[in-house]
């Protein structure tokens, strides 16, 4: 198993550009997660999906939109990108744990994706 | 307010000194909580987790409710220990609340 994948591991944009970050699991997981990670920061959430067809804002969604294109993909996409959106990105998810209790989970995270907003 | 707190963001450890990363929470209700670690140039992956009540590579974390706390401690610090540490909480609608980390250098 992969695990979580992220694609691309590396971008640079131009200011007013978009991207989409694609982001793949192959754990069965139910709960997908974006978050962007930032020197003295910690790990902010995007957006969020509870399941396949759901998404839900999080702490710094502006700026951003998600799609949740079926139970294994989730992507983000920046449609102007804009030099405060120059960090890491990491995808997340998680899933049922004994007797398909999917709350409370650890999450499993992909390799990140940096990137530059010149 | 569902809040983690780190208060430090680097802590320097010579190696074999015991090693305390603090992690404080305010949450209302029973939390669930969680260590991650990220080392370099890797992913955030589980370190432990309170309700497992086990030790991972040598780091324990008992969970104190009237302190809220849940600080990571092990006895003998390693080279390898050096990494990125992260305090999260698991609220009721799944999401994950992760503190602003601590970076964990083991000096020789």
């Amino acid at each position: 198993n992969a695990g979580v994948t992220q694609t691309p591991k590396f971008q640079v944009l131009k200011t007013g550009q978009s991207m989409t970050l694609q982001c793949a699991q192959d754990m069965n997981h139910n709960s997908m997660y974006w978050y962007r990670q930032d020197p003295g920061m910690g790990l902010r959430l995007i957006y969020y999906s509870a399941s396949e067809g759901t998404t839900d804002k999080g702490e710094v969604p502006n700026g951003y939109n998600v799609s949740r294109l079926n139970k294994r993909e989730f992507s983000l996409r920046l449609e102007s990108a804009a030099p405060s959106q120059t960090s890491v990105y990491f995808c997340a998810s998680s899933g049922a744990g004994t007797g398909g209790v999917s709350r409370n989970q650890p999450q499993h995270f992909g390799d990140g994706t940096r990137l530059s907003i010149l | 307010a569902q809040r983690v707190t780190q208060p430090e963001k680097l802590l320097s450890v010579f190696k074999g000194a015991p090693v305390e990363l603090k992690c404080n929470y305010s949450y209302s209700g029973s939390p669930e909580l969680f260590w991650y670690v990220q080392y370099s140039r890797q992913r955030l992956q589980l370190l432990l987790r309170h309700i497992s009540r086990e030790s991972i590579k040598g780091f324990t974390a008992d969970l104190n409710k009237g302190e809220t706390s849940f600080h990571l401690k092990k006895p003998f610090a390693q080279e390898e220990d050096s990494a990125m540490y992260y305090c999260a909480l698991s609220n009721r609608d799944d999401k994950i609340i992760f503190g602003k980390g601590t970076r964990l250098h083991i000096l020789p």
